[in-house]
């Protein structure tokens, strides 16, 4: 069964803590991706990375980095927590070449900065 | 830039009537794919249909089918004979194929909601 794993389903944090949202997925994926859901916003995209220590900018990339030190995982750094951080973060991942294929979700991690 | 837009925030449905999500997008990449998924009250998000920007016929998978103009720039989800378990959040993403096109944008999503 394949699987896009987010370390964490709820935290929380202060704020000005630096947070790691960690991903891992299992199906050799060269894509990961990065996204926060607010309601009425839909999702939207903070960073992607096609390989290791290669990243892009998503939609809304100010306030946050990435990670990809494996092609496995990817993870997204709050360097400083900030309350308008608190969201719905989800990690996706899909195939790089076949590009008809669905991307996979993780849980979601439920972040809260208070 | 890559760009989609769903103008139902919210749709209510009859159990067994047929509904259709609008989403309309924009990109200048030549070729791309266009998806949509359910998310359920649970949160998990669920792949339900996928239309390439060249293929000839519109896409269907059981009861849903993706009504796809491509000089209107539209990729309508239309669910027939709807039944309460489609009640969720349904979200319309595309991906470009070319000139980096890796991205993967989403819409702001329609939430339906299924009645007796």
């Amino acid at each position: 069964d394949v699987k896009v794993t987010q370390s964490s389903r709820y935290l929380v944090k202060r704020t000005g803590e630096k947070v790691f949202l960690e991903c891992v997925q299992d199906m050799d994926h060269e894509n990961m991706f990065w996204y926060r859901q607010d309601p009425g916003l839909g999702l939207r995209l903070i960073y992607f990375s096609y390989d290791v220590k290669m990243k892009e900018k998503g939609d809304i990339p100010e306030g946050y980095s990435v990670s990809r030190e494996k092609k496995e995982r990817f993870s997204l750094i709050l360097e400083s927590a900030s309350t308008n951080q608190t969201s719905m973060y989800l990690c996706a991942s899909n195939l790089l070449w076949e590009t008809h294929t669905e991307a996979f979700f993780g849980q979601g991690t439920r972040l809260t900065v208070v | 830039a890559q760009k989609i837009t769903q103008t139902q925030p919210g749709m209510f449905v009859q159990e067994k009537e047929a509904v259709t999500l609008d989403c309309t997008y924009d990109t200048s990449d030549p070729s791309y794919g266009l998806f949509w998924y359910k998310q359920p009250s649970s949160g998990e998000m669920i792949f339900l249909i996928y239309q390439g920007s060249y293929d000839q016929q519109n896409a269907t998978e059981g009861r849903y089918s993706l009504n796809f103009q491509k000089a209107r720039k539209s990729a309508n989800l239309v669910i027939s004979a709807s039944q309460l378990g489609d009640s969720a959040m349904y979200f319309c993403a595309m991906r470009g194929v070319t000139g980096g096109g890796n991205k993967l944008t989403f819409g702001t999503g329609t939430q339906l909601k299924v009645e007796l």
